[in-house]
C-alpha cells in the first residue's frame, strides 16, 4: 500500500512563528502536491512539484514557500504563520504526471494564535 | 467563478435510495475526471475516475458530458455507510494537478 505520512496531526503555533509542515511517502512517486482544506472552500492547491529541487506555484502560494531535497520529501514552510493560515493541510503524491490518482497523508490541523 | 462547482449538500437520504450528485468545471481543456470520497476528519480517496463512454463500479456510476462540460455520480441503493463527502475532481492539463470541487455531503439515514 502507497504510505504518505505527515509530520504531525495537530500543531498550534504563533503568529509569526516560522512552520514547518512535513510529508513523506514510500512508493517512488514524482509528484507531490500540497493543499490545505477550509469550510465551504473545499482543497486549494498550493504548491506542487514533479520532481527533486523542482516546485511550482498553485492556486494560493502567497506567504507559504516549499522545499523537495529528496524524492520522497516534500516539505510545506510558513515563513511567519498568520492566522488566516489556521487550516487543514493535506500532503499527496502520485505516480506519473497524468497523475492518475492522487494518495493523501492524513492532514494536519494547524491552528496558528 | 470556480473551476470547479458542486452543491455542497447535506443530501439526507434513506437507506436504499438512489441519490445523483453533479458537478461542473469550467475549463474546457480538462481531459481527466475523478470522484474522490473523504469521510469524516479523514483524508479524500479515489472513489473512481470518470470517462466519457460512462462507468459503473457496482452501486456507483459515473457519467462525462464534455459538451455541457459537467460531472454525475449515480449511487443506487444507498448504505449508512456512504455517508461521507463526495468531491468532483479535475485534473489542470496545463500544470498536471487535481482541482478539487468543495464537495457534497451525503448522509444516508437508517
Amino acid at each position: 500500500d502507497v504510505k504518505v505520512t505527515q509530520s504531525s496531526r495537530y500543531l498550534v503555533k504563533r503568529t509569526g512563528e516560522k512552520v514547518f509542515l512535513e510529508c513523506v511517502q514510500d512508493m517512488d512517486h514524482e509528484n507531490m502536491f500540497w493543499y490545505r482544506q477550509d469550510p465551504g472552500l473545499g482543497l486549494r492547491l498550493i504548491y506542487f512539484s514533479y520532481d527533486v529541487k523542482m516546485k511550482e506555484k498553485g492556486d494560493i502560494p502567497e506567504g507559504y514557500s516549499v522545499s523537495r531535497e529528496k524524492k520522497e520529501r516534500f516539505s510545506l514552510i510558513l515563513e511567519s504563520a498568520s492566522t488566516n493560515q489556521t487550516s487543514m493541510y493535506l500532503c499527496a503524491s502520485s505516480l506519473e504526471r497524468g497523475v492518475t490518482e492522487a494518495f493523501f497523508g492524513q492532514g494536519t490541523r494547524l491552528t496558528v494564535v | 467563478r470556480k473551476e470547479v462547482e458542486q452543491d455542497p449538500g447535506p443530501f439526507n437520504v434513506p437507506e436504499g435510495a438512489t441519490v445523483a450528485f453533479n458537478c461542473t468545471y469550467s475549463n474546457s481543456a480538462s481531459q481527466s475526471f475523478f470522484w474522490y470520497r473523504q469521510d469524516c476528519r479523514k483524508e479524500p480517496k479515489l472513489l473512481m475516475s470518470v470517462y466519457s463512454s460512462g462507468n459503473e463500479d457496482g452501486r456507483f456510476t459515473a457519467q462525462l458530458n464534455r459538451a455541457s462540460q459537467y460531472i454525475s455520480l449515480l449511487i443506487r441503493d444507498s448504505k449508512l455507510s456512504d455517508s461521507a463527502t463526495y468531491l468532483c475532481v479535475v485534473l489542470d492539463t496545463g500544470r498536471r494537478a487535481l482541482t478539487f470541487g468543495s464537495g457534497t455531503r451525503l448522509q444516508v439515514q437508517p
